[in-house]
């Protein structure tokens, strides 16, 4: 089953600009990463944040992590066409990862 | 090897028909995933290798799906009697640290039940 859930489902900004999206999710968590998939193929590992921590850094990428809302958001910053990607946060319980339901990121060039 | 290697890429398949899947993961990492992914939706858990055994398979949807890893490393999703539900591209993982932090993800196998 899905824990997350990505807000909003598709977000449309032009280059340049920053991108926010959030996860949220249901139960108690060891971490949370979030991931980034180009057309609906494998997965690429952006940024991992453990529940223990409240934000992090990585290039251009920045997360911050609630465990008390159970939410997270991930900020895209001085965003790029080849940003262009659904993006999903995936929860960390266990040995295992639940995905999201992705965020869909369009940025106009 | 250099990356998570799935094969076939693709795969049409008639309802009915049994299908084999194969995932080859990154060499050394002990954890391997499998998840099955819809089009619209986020991937879907569908079991949990820790070495040869699966230590999770709460998230295969009926006895038709089974998955074998016998020596730790390749793994097999296999679909009995498919159905036209099963298509979806299904995704396989591996991860080194235990517990993990990072998945690498291959390329997936896109499954077209007709």
């Amino acid at each position: 089953s899905q824990q997350g859930e990505e807000d909003p489902q598709a977000l449309s900004i032009q280059e340049g600009e920053n991108a926010t999206m959030n996860c949220s999710y249901k139960t108690s968590i060891n971490n949370l990463q979030w991931y980034r998939q180009n057309s609906g193929r494998g997965l690429v590992h952006l940024i991992l944040i453990r529940s223990n921590e409240r934000e992090k850094h990585s290039g251009r990428l920045r997360v911050t992590l609630d465990t008390s809302k159970k939410s997270s958001s991930l900020l895209i910053t001085a965003s790029r066409a080849a940003d262009t990607a659904s993006y999903f946060c995936a929860t960390g319980t266990g040995n295992q990862f639940y995905f999201g339901t992705g965020t869909s990121l369009t940025v106009i060039p | 090897g250099a990356g998570v290697s799935q094969t076939p890429s693709n795969k049409v398949t008639e309802k009915g028909k049994y299908v084999e899947l194969r995932c080859d993961p990154i060499s050394g990492h002990t954890a391997l995933y499998w998840y099955r992914q819809s089009l619209g939706q986020g991937p879907e858990f569908l079991i949990y290798f820790q070495g040869t055994g699966a230590a999770d398979d709460s998230g295969l949807p009926n006895d038709r799906f089974f998955a074998v890893r016998p020596e730790g490393s390749v793994s097999t999703l296999k679909i009995q009697r498919t159905e036209r539900g099963d298509s979806a591209v299904y995704l396989c993982a591996s991860s080194l640290n235990d517990p993990p932090t990072e998945a690498f993800f291959g390329q997936g196998t896109r499954l077209t039940v007709v």
